[in-house]
């Protein structure tokens, strides 16, 4: 079985500032992590993804996440945040029963990021 | 960009009352999937399927609900006698073998 943890429903910080957004997993076989980002009454857009390889990845409008397995990790971060950034924003997990491809995709909570001017 | 399609993005309708949400997958995409979202919770599971057949799905997918894939293009979500309780977003994926699921723009079912 999958879960994830999201640590904060409601993260609020001011535009220029960092953006950490906390996320743990928890897996049986070796996971696929992904960060949604999901835009006021709009679908899910993917940020990033990681499967394997690197740990520190990078994804779309300046996000990067870093894969810490000791620490069942995923937290998601920006170096400064933009208006544009406000939004909810979802970790993932997904990995099959065999743990050689995707599966479905279990969510966390939620984050919603509020960015003050 | 090849992205997945969903119909209508809006649906009301009165319990009891059977309701279709189609979605159109991204062509050559092999596995397909339905989750939903209540207002203010998160994005959960309902079923997914391969192969012209169910391969997952969640406690909520119980007798009321049904998925078919009619004519190769269309993935179609069923739910036979609405609740109150299914009024939600829902959201349809798909992907390919060795790839992440893209996800269509939902569609907000209304239980009224």
């Amino acid at each position: 079985a999958q879960s994830v943890t999201q640590l904060g429903s409601h993260v609020s910080v001011s535009e220029g500032a960092l953006v950490l957004l906390r996320c743990n997993y928890s897996s049986s076989v070796p996971p696929y992590l992904f960060w949604y980002v999901q835009y006021p009454n709009q679908g899910l857009q993917l940020l990033l993804k990681y499967t394997t390889g690197a740990t520190l990845v990078k994804g779309i409008n300046g996000f990067e996440a870093e894969f810490k397995k000791s620490e069942t990790s995923f937290h998601l971060t920006k170096p400064s945040a933009h208006m544009s950034d406000a939004a909810e924003y979802f970790c993932a997990v997904t990995r099959n029963a065999g743990g050689t491809s995707y599966g479905k995709l279990t969510f966390g909570q939620g984050t919603i990021l509020t960015v003050h001017p | 960009e090849p992205e997945v399609t969903q119909t209508p993005s809006h649906q009301v309708t009165q319990m009891g009352q059977e309701v279709i949400l189609r979605c159109v997958p991204i062509s050559n995409h092999l596995y397909f999937y339905w989750y939903r979202q209540i207002l203010g919770q998160k994005v959960e599971f309902l079923v997914s399927f391969y192969n012209n057949e169910i391969s997952e799905k969640s406690e909520i997918f119980d007798d009321q609900f049904s998925v078919e894939r009619p004519d190769g293009s269309n993935f179609t979500l069923k739910i036979r006698s609405t609740k109150l309780e299914d009024s939600a977003m829902y959201f349809c994926a798909s992907r390919d073998l060795n790839t992440e699921a893209f996800f269509g723009q939902g569609t907000r079912l209304t239980v009224v």
